[in-house]
């Protein structure tokens, strides 16, 4: 059963600040991750989309990177600003038409 | 371009009562997905809908029960509403055989 952790759970950062956010996987076998930010009681906006033949993806200021073999993806954010306030999750597909496997997800305050 | 559309955004429902929840998936896209995500929680995968047909479900009741339409949209029913329904319901949607999964705003259920 594919599993997904998230640290850190919470992170409170200064404006500016370079962060980086955590994800690992128990199952090497994946299809494709997914970063997804959700503001509160909101539904979830996609960021980056990984296919498991790749290694990074970049969009703005937002870098995702992927390690297969080792079961972990990392989710880059350069200069962050208080609107990258959010909660970031990671999802994981096993397959191109299968469920998504979500972690917890890490509650990121970006302060003025 | 019409994202994922969900209806209501709110709803209030008693113990016992019975509920149905409607989904629009994104343009193009012909495959929806279901999830529960409690408060704190990541989303957990309720099912999948595609061609008119139930192709995955993760651990819930039969109580949930789903539908997909001609026209790609999605109904999520669920039965004999517990306290614990309480939740934000997403749905998702996607290209069946690949892509991104794109999602909706969400309904809050509160069960009282």
């Amino acid at each position: 059963k594919q599993e997904v952790t998230q640290i850190p759970a919470a992170l409170s950062v200064p404006e500016g600040e370079n962060l980086v956010l955590n994800c690992s996987f128990t199952d090497s076998a994946i299809y494709n991750l997914q970063w997804f930010r959700q503001d509160p009681g909101k539904g979830l906006t996609s960021l980056l989309l990984i296919q498991s033949s790749q290694r990074e993806q970049t969009s703005g200021r937002l870098n995702a990177s992927l390690d297969k073999s080792s079961g972990r993806s990392t989710l880059y954010i350069a200069a962050s600003q208080p609107g990258d306030s959010a909660t970031y999750l990671c999802a994981v597909s096993l397959s191109s038409g299968s469920r998504l496997t979500f972690g917890e997800g890490t509650q990121l305050t970006v302060n003025p | 371009d019409a994202g994922v559309t969900q209806s209501p955004t709110h709803l209030i429902k008693t113990r016992g009562q019975q509920v149905t929840l409607r989904c629009s998936p994104k343009s193009g896209h012909d495959t929806v997905s279901w999830y529960q995500q409690a408060l704190g929680q990541g989303p957990q995968f309720i099912f999948q809908y595609y061609e008119e047909e139930e192709r995955q479900r993760g651990n819930f009741p039969d109580r949930f029960s789903g539908h997909q339409f001609p026209n790609y949209s999605s109904e999520l029913n669920v039965n004999a509403l517990l306290l614990g329904d309480s939740a934000l319901y997403l749905c998702a949607s996607r290209l069946w055989g690949g892509g991104g999964y794109t999602f909706g705003s969400g309904t809050r259920l509160t069960v009282v």
